[in-house]
C-alpha cells in the first residue's frame, strides 16, 4: 500500500525559506508512471495546487508561485521536496503531498496526512 | 478568487439527493475532464471522482459526477451524516492559470 508522509518545520520566519519533504513508501518513484505533487490549504480557505514533478525531474508549477517555488525529487531516498522562498504570512497553510495519476486526468489518488506550516 | 466556481455551501437532510456545481471555461472544463475531492474535517482530501464520472475503488456509488460544456456537477444520493465535508472540483487548465486549477470548495452540511 502506497503511503506518503510530509515532514518539515512547523514554524518559519517571514522572508525565510520553507522546506518540506514528502517520503513515499510502498512504491518506488523511479518506476515512473506517476507524477508527485504539492497542494496547500490556507486557514478557512480552499485547496491550492502548487506544482508537480516526475521522477526525471520534469516539473510544472502554479504560475502565481513559480518565481518562489522549487520542487525536486530524490529517487535514491524515494522522496520529493518543496522549497518556497521569501515566505510571508500568506504562506501559512496545511501542506499536502500527493500522487498524481496522469491517465486519470491528473487526479491525485493518494495523499499524505498534511503538515501545518505557520509563518510568523 | 478561484478559476473554477463552486457554491460556498450546500445542505440536505439524510436520504436526500444533493448536487454541487462547478463552473469553468473553455480552457479548463470545456476542454478537459473534471475530478472531485472530498475533504472531511481535519483530514486530507480524498479522490471521489475522476475523468468526470468515474469512481476509484472503494467510493460508494451514491457519489456520481457529470459534465456538460463548461460546467460539471457532483451528485450525492442517499445523503448520510458522514458526507458532511468540503467538496472540491479540479481540472487541467490550458491557459496561463494552469496547469491544475481547483474550485473554491463547497461546504456540505447534513441537517
Amino acid at each position: 500500500q502506497v503511503q506518503l508522509q510530509e515532514s518539515g518545520p512547523g514554524l518559519v520566519r517571514p522572508s525565510q525559506t520553507l522546506s518540506l519533504t514528502c517520503s513515499v513508501s510502498g512504491y518506488s518513484i523511479s518506476r515512473g508512471t506517476y507524477y508527485w505533487t504539492w497542494v496547500r490549504r490556507h486557514p478557512g480557505k480552499g485547496l491550492e495546487w502548487l506544482g508537480f514533478i516526475f521522477y526525471s525531474g520534469s516539473s510544472y508549477y502554479n504560475p502565481s508561485l513559480k518565481s518562489r517555488l522549487t520542487i525536486s525529487v530524490d529517487t535514491s531516498e524515494n522522496q520529493f521536496s518543496l522549497r518556497l522562498t521569501s515566505v510571508t504570512a500568506a504562506d501559512t497553510a496545511v501542506y499536502y503531498c500527493a500522487r498524481v495519476v496522469t491517465t486519470w486526468s491528473y487526479a491525485m489518488d493518494v495523499w499524505g496526512q498534511g503538515t501545518t506550516v505557520t509563518v510568523s | 478568487q478561484s478559476v473554477l466556481t463552486q457554491p460556498p455551501s450546500a445542505s440536505g437532510t439524510p436520504g436526500q439527493r444533493v448536487t454541487i456545481s462547478c463552473s469553468g471555461s473553455s480552457s479548463n472544463i470545456g476542454s478537459n475532464t473534471v475530478n472531485w475531492y472530498q475533504q472531511l474535517p481535519g483530514t486530507a482530501p480524498k479522490l471521489l471522482i475522476y475523468d468526470n464520472a468515474l469512481r476509484p475503488s472503494g467510493v460508494p456509488d451514491r457519489f456520481s459526477g457529470s459534465k456538460s460544456g463548461t460546467s460539471a456537477s457532483l451528485a450525492i444520493s442517499g445523503l448520510q451524516s458522514e458526507d458532511e465535508a468540503d467538496y472540491y472540483c479540479a481540472a487541467w487548465d490550458d491557459s496561463l492559470n494552469g496547469p491544475v486549477v481547483f474550485g473554491g470548495g463547497t461546504r456540505l452540511t447534513v441537517l
